[in-house]
């Protein structure tokens, strides 16, 4: 079975340092991997899509296929970045996807 | 609709009393999902429909919860007998299908005292 890890519950960095939120999967065959982020009483939304090879808000992440990973970055973190964060997959031919435990990213002044 | 809206945005009730939770999805989207989210289990799925399919149910934690879609629109999750441990976010999400992503409502907060 298809598993999601997001091995940090919380993470906090300074304004304008580097983020990157870690996302590592268990799937054997050709995954699709996805972002969401929920912001402050907000919904959870579609951050980007690996297929899609977009950068969105200055984030970017990459399918590294080899170390089944798909790891979430910004060069340089802004407070308007916090929010939780959850790494997603759908397994070929499949509907649903699989979320990991999320990430609480907190951006300080 | 404009969006996913789901119904009651909060709900409390009593250990052993049976909820309805009621999910609208956007018109025209085929698929529509229930996922549980809480305090570091992430999201949980539940259960998807999919047009006029057999739902997959294979999430459902235990038979105590059962859900389904009418008209191929408005979704109905149920739980039973709810318990403590049954108390979180229950998101609902309805998407057109692959390849597309989902649009997730807002949620009903569940608590049971």
């Amino acid at each position: 079975a298809q598993r999601v890890t997001q091995p940090e519950k919380l993470l906090s960095v300074f304004k304008g340092a580097p983020v990157e939120l870690k996302c590592n999967y268990s799937y054997s065959g050709s995954p699709e991997l996805f972002w969401y982020v929920q912001y402050s009483r907000q919904r959870l939304q579609l951050l980007l899509r690996h297929i899609s090879r977009e950068s969105i808000k200055g984030f970017t992440a990459d399918l590294n296929k080899g170390e089944t990973s798909f790891h979430l970055k910004k060069p340089f973190a802004q407070e308007e970045d916090s929010a939780m964060y959850y790494c997603a997959l759908r397994r070929q031919g499949a509907q649903k996807l699989v979320f990991g435990q999320g990430t609480r990213l907190t951006i300080n002044p | 609709g404009a969006g996913v809206s789901q119904s009651p945005s909060n709900k409390v009730t009593e250990k052993g009393k049976d909820v309805e939770l009621r999910c609208d999805p956007i018109s025209g989207h085929t698929a529509l999902y229930w996922y549980r989210q809480s305090l570091g289990q992430g999201l949980e799925f539940l259960i998807y429909f999919q047009g006029n399919s057999a739902p997959d149910k294979s999430g459902l934690p235990s038979d105590r919860f059962s859900a389904e879609r009418t008209g191929g629109s408005v979704s109905t999750l149920t739980i039973q007998r709810t318990q403590q441990e049954d108390s979180a976010v229950y998101l609902c999400a309805s998407s057109w299908g692959l390849p597309y992503g989902y649009t997730f409502g807002s949620g009903t907060r569940l608590t049971v005292v």
